[in-house]
């Protein structure tokens, strides 16, 4: 059966400080993957998505990066956190890109910066 | 424009009755699929049922039910004989049949309580 892990589950970071959010998946083959944010008592909202390595795509201008240097790999990158990054992340992996394709998630990163 | 609404920001229901989660879509596509997740305090998000645009039966999965009304752009989820553990977030997601990549777009959710 597939797995997503992600980590860390919670990060306290000070402003300027670089990040790293690593998220892999387990027992699929060239998943879609996906970095969402979660403002609080808000809904998601897509960040990145990849159909395949090295293969980025964003959604939004931000101060965040992600990569994909494996196949099951996807990893969020800042080299200088700012306030407003503050949020919970979540990584997502889908099998397929037809509209009945669901996601799965992983348990999220609680991301303070301080 | 908005996508997904979600106009009920808190619901509360007593255990073993049924809830309604209201959610509307905004989509020109004839080709879209409706998801609804389900957030409990940990974080993780669990799909809960899926609606095809196309499908002519409500979605059900369980106590969940999805009650579909193409014409009115709405895709409610039906929770029958709550229970404690149904507490948590609930959010109404779509995704459009578009050329390129079709993302899965959330709406802001609706955090459900249950009381004994």
């Amino acid at each position: 059966s597939q797995t997503i892990h992600q980590w860390p589950a919670t990060l306290v970071q000070p402003v300027g400080s670089p990040l790293s959010l690593e998220c892999t998946v387990e027992g699929t083959s060239n998943p879609n993957l996906y970095w969402y944010r979660q403002a609080a008592g808000r809904g998601l909202q897509l960040l990145f998505y990849s159909i395949g390595i090295g293969q980025i795509s964003s959604e939004v201008p931000q101060n965040l990066s992600a990569s994909r240097p494996q196949d099951r790999q996807f990893i969020l990158s800042s080299k200088k956190l700012l306030l407003s990054d503050s949020g919970f992340y979540l990584c997502a992996w889908g099998a397929g890109l037809s509209t009945n394709e669901k996601l799965f998630f992983g348990s999220g990163t609680q991301l303070s910066v301080l | 424009a908005q996508k997904i609404t979600q106009t009920q920001p808190g619901m509360f229901v007593q255990e073993k009755e049924a809830v309604t989660l209201d959610c509307t879509y905004d989509t020109s596509d004839q080709s879209y699929g409706l998801f609804w997740y389900k957030q409990p305090s940990s974080g993780e998000m669990i799909f809960l049922i899926y609606q095809g645009s196309y499908d002519e039966q409500n979605a059900t999965e369980g106590r969940y039910s999805l009650n579909f009304q193409k014409a009115r752009k709405s895709a409610n989820l039906v929770i029958s004989a709550s229970q404690l553990g149904d507490s948590a977030m609930y959010f109404c997601a779509m995704r459009e049949e578009q050329t390129g990549f079709q993302k899965l777009v959330f709406g802001t959710g609706t955090r459900l309580l249950v009381s004994p």
